[in-house]
């Protein structure tokens, strides 16, 4: 089942803060982040695995509430670089990860 | 090192055709899984494999199959195509089967005329 994203789209200016969050109705063993640009492919920011381990990007900051299975991503003091589409994505299994519908961010100068 | 290679980047096919898609991941890199991407339903989920195996499999109709060689390359194939098979096809690899993250490739974007 398809993990609810929301905003559904933010605006920034440099400098400012965002969150992004991500939830699920079903028990999940980890939740990963990406961010795909215009014309690429999605590129992985963090994985946030069941039991509290985090790996990623060391810039990007980003939590998982268990109980509620809830994620959300923290983009702090946002650069121009950080414009594009994030997408969360659930694995309830370990083998099947499906992506929420997306989350556009444009940061403006 | 070498990211995950996908082939061809463009296709253009007939509907009633089929298709072979290809994917060879980062060295090393046992789990392959595929998805669509369309503007309006986003990233979908098509299958993956490890190790040979197909595990999981998205809710997609039987035209659309894959397999995993030995040495990890995967492979798409969509029979009897349809005008909404027009999509971005994407693989993306891991270092195993749980625990890490997923590097996609460039994928194949694939036009239904």
């Amino acid at each position: 089942q398809q993990p609810v994203q929301s905003p559904q789209a933010v605006i920034l200016r440099e400098g400012e803060d965002a969150v992004i969050n991500c939830s699920s109705s079903k028990a999940l063993y980890s939740v990963h982040w990406y961010r795909q640009k215009h014309g690429e492919a999605p590129v992985f920011l963090m994985i946030l695995l069941k039991g509290g381990e985090q790996k990623g990007h060391d810039k990007i900051s980003a939590s998982f509430n268990e109980k509620k299975q809830q994620s959300s991503l923290y983009l702090t003091a946002s650069q121009l670089s950080y414009s594009g589409t994030y997408f969360c994505g659930t694995d309830e299994y370990g083998n099947k990860l499906v992506f929420g519908a997306g989350t556009i961010l444009r940061v403006k100068s | 090192k070498a990211g995950v290679t996908q082939t061809p980047r463009y296709l253009i096919k007939t509907r009633g055709q089929q298709v072979t898609l290809s994917c060879s991941p980062i060295s090393g890199h046992r789990s392959v899984s595929w998805y669509q991407q369309t503007p309006g339903q986003g990233l979908q989920f098509l299958f993956e494999y490890f190790s040979e195996t197909q595990r999981n499999k998205g809710n997609f109709p039987g035209r659309f199959s894959g397999r995993q060689f030995s040495n990890s390359r995967s492979e798409m194939n969509v029979s009897t195509l349809e005008l909404g098979d027009s999509a971005l096809y994407l693989c993306a690899s891991s270092l195993s089967d749980q625990d890490y993250g997923y590097t996609f490739g460039s994928g194949t974007r694939l036009t239904v005329v």
